[in-house]
Formats: structure tokens, C-alpha cells, sequence
């Protein structure tokens, strides 16, 4: 069945430093592929979205490209800040419309 | 534009109880969605209402839960009789039609129960 693995956490980086998330996933079709982030206390929140192969989705200074040969869509940051710790989540929405998560992937970034 | 409303925010009871938790979606969003998240966990979907109407409960364990959404505004998920397992976060979350737009979240009901 339709499926999403993640890189496990808990993830230490320091401030500055470069970030990848890994991502990837199992899905019949061609799904959409979108990374949430949950911050401490908060809801979900959507970070930045792929609809289509090649897409590169962006947004706060992280980007993810859609490749559907290696089927992955990693996050990354050139330089994480404080700001950035919190869970971050891979989903995609299958052909049939349900969402799935991964189990999401912790990320403290320290001064 | 406010967002999801969720209430209550934490609710602690013992196993066998019953317990409900309500959803507020964004104004004019018709489809909503309810979400159980376990510690260390991903979201899983439980149901999906479209307007009033429910469009996908495949994993939700009708013995002892059931939601409801009418009106097709709020909604309340109950569980009854609550056991160990169901303590998660219960997310709720509403998009403006199903399929291609965003999903907004609300904070989200954390259930212990004990």
C-alpha cells in the first residue's frame, strides 16, 4: 500500500548548519508530496508542496524537489536557525485523495 | 481568517469512559477531517465528512468511536468506551474542497487516558 518512510530523529544541528531531511515514498499513481512542520504547542502547518514530477517546492528558505526515478522528496535548508526546531513531516496525497504521513522527524537546532 | 478551532485542548480520563471532542473548521472550507496521532507517530487519517456527508471512514474503529458533522459546520468525535491505546493527539483539520487544497490543522485535543 501507499507508504512514506522518514529519516529518524532526533536530528542536532547547530545553528547554521546545513539541513536534509530524508523522504521517501510508495504510492500507486502520481501523488502530490508535501512537507508539514509542527512547531512546540502548535497545529500542523503546511511548509511547501509538489503537485507534479521535477517540482521544487519552497518556502522559509527550505526546498524540496519532487523525483519521481528515486521516488524522494528531501528537505533541505541551507542554514537552519533556532526558529527551525520542531517535527517536521513528509505526506503525500494518494490518486484517491487520502493524505499519509510519515512519522515525522524531530529537529533541535542549538545556539 | 480565523483558523481550526479545537476544544477541549487536553482532556485526561480513565479507561471506559466516554469522552467528545468538537472541531470548528475555517469558515466556507465543506470538507474536514479528522486526525488521531500517537506519540512518536504520523497523523492517520480516522474520517473525512464532505459538507455533512462522510466521505471516508475506512479506518476509523466504529465499535466505540463516531463522529458526526452536522450541519455541515462543526463536528464532534466521541469515543465510547475509551481504552489505553486511544490516548494520541486528535487533530482536526478542514480544507476548502477535497483534493487539491491545503488542509489547515487546528492545535489539536491531547487524550490520556489512564
Amino acid at each position: 500500500g501507499d507508504s512514506v518512510t522518514q529519516m529518524e530523529g532526533p536530528v542536532t544541528l547547530s545553528e547554521e548548519a546545513f539541513l536534509t531531511i530524508n523522504c521517501t515514498y510508495t504510492a500507486t499513481g502520481y501523488p502530490s508530496l508535501f512537507w508539514y512542520v509542527q512547531y512546540p504547542g502548535e497545529g500542523l502547518q503546511l511548509l511547501l508542496k509538489a503537485t507534479k514530477a521535477d517540482d521544487k517546492g519552497s518556502n522559509k528558505g527550505f526546498e524540496a524537489t519532487y523525483r519521481k526515478e528515486t521516488t524522494s522528496f528531501h528537505l533541505e535548508k541551507g542554514s537552519v536557525q533556532v526558529s527551525d526546531s520542531a517535527v517536521y513531516f513528509c505526506a503525500l496525497r494518494t490518486s484517491y485523495d487520502k493524505v499519509i504521513f510519515g512519522p515525522g522527524t524531530s529537529l533541535s537546532v542549538i545556539p | 481568517e480565523a483558523g481550526v478551532a479545537q476544544s477541549p485542548r487536553y482532556k485526561i480520563i480513565e479507561k471506559r469512559q466516554s469522552v467528545a471532542f468538537w472541531c470548528n473548521p475555517i469558515s466556507g472550507h465543506a470538507t474536514l477531517y479528522w486526525y488521531q496521532q500517537i506519540l512518536g507517530q504520523g497523523p492517520k487519517l480516522l474520517i473525512q465528512f464532505q459538507n455533512n456527508g462522510v466521505v471516508d471512514d475506512s479506518q476509523l474503529p466504529k465499535d466505540r468511536f463516531s463522529a458526526e458533522r452536522l450541519k455541515g459546520v462543526d463536528s464532534t468525535l466521541k469515543i465510547q468506551p475509551a481504552k489505553l491505546e486511544d490516548s494520541a493527539v486528535y487533530l482536526c483539520a478542514s480544507s476548502f474542497r477535497a483534493g487539491l487544497d491545503t488542509q489547515y490543522f487546528g492545535p489539536g485535543t491531547r487524550l490520556t487516558v489512564l
